[in-house]
């Protein structure tokens, strides 16, 4: 079965500091992968995906992630994190026929002055 | 209004009940999805819908009901939920499917006496 699991619940850095959110993966076929962000008392807004190609993908507000299949991993990353990123983050696999789709828990991020 | 809109945002009602929530979509999306957003729980996919047909239903309860009569609009019919069903309900849509960008609305926040 295909699982989502983002092992740090709440992470804690400072404004300019760079980050790393963790996301692993379970799924036996090409997985689609997907990173969202939840801020305070709004829905799920899209940072970025990967289908393909380049295991290196860009997606809004300054994200990346990096598909590493050896390591079931699709980590986000930002070089320099702003107080206004302080939100929730989703990472999630869709299953290739389009009608299945698993988030994990999500990351709390916290950003200190 | 634009994106995906929820009402009500906040609903508090008895085990014997009977209530519903509305989303409607003012981007031309084709597909339409409720999920289940619990404390501590990754988000639960519970029906998806394409072109007005269901076409997913992750083994919900028969006292969640989803209707969608039209393509911009998606109901949840809620009769006689138990206090574990008590939880934030969104509502998202995409152009063609789940592995599409999805636009989700706020939500709306339940609580069951």
């Amino acid at each position: 079965a295909q699982s989502v699991t983002q092992p740090d619940i709440h992470i804690t850095v400072s404004e300019g500091a760079s980050l790393e959110l963790r996301c692993n993966y379970s799924y036996g076929a090409t997985p689609y992968l997907f990173w969202y962000v939840q801020s305070p008392g709004q829905g799920l807004q899209l940072l970025l995906k990967y289908f393909s190609g380049d295991t290196l993908v860009q997606g809004i507000k300054g994200f990346e992630a990096e598909f590493k299949r050896s390591q079931s991993s699709f980590n986000l990353r930002k070089p320099s994190v702003h107080w206004s990123d302080a939100a929730e983050y989703f990472c999630a696999v869709g299953q290739n026929t389009g009608n299945q789709f698993y988030f994990g828990t999500g990351t709390s991020l916290t950003v200190i002055p | 209004e634009t994106g995906v809109t929820q009402t009500p945002r906040h609903l508090v009602m008895g085990m014997t009940n009977k209530k519903s929530l509305k989303c409607e979509q003012h981007l031309g999306h084709n597909a339409m999805y409720w999920y289940k957003q619990s404390a501590k729980k990754p988000l639960e996919l519970m029906f998806v819908y394409s072109l007005e047909e269901r076409v997913e239903n992750n083994s919900v309860p028969s006292r969640f009901s989803p209707e969608c009569p039209n393509s911009s609009h998606l109901f949840l019919h809620l009769h006689t939920l138990q206090p574990e069903d008590s939880a934030l309900y969104l509502c998202a849509s995409s152009q063609d499917s789940l592995l599409g960008e999805q636009f989700f609305g706020p939500g709306t926040r339940l609580t069951v006496l």
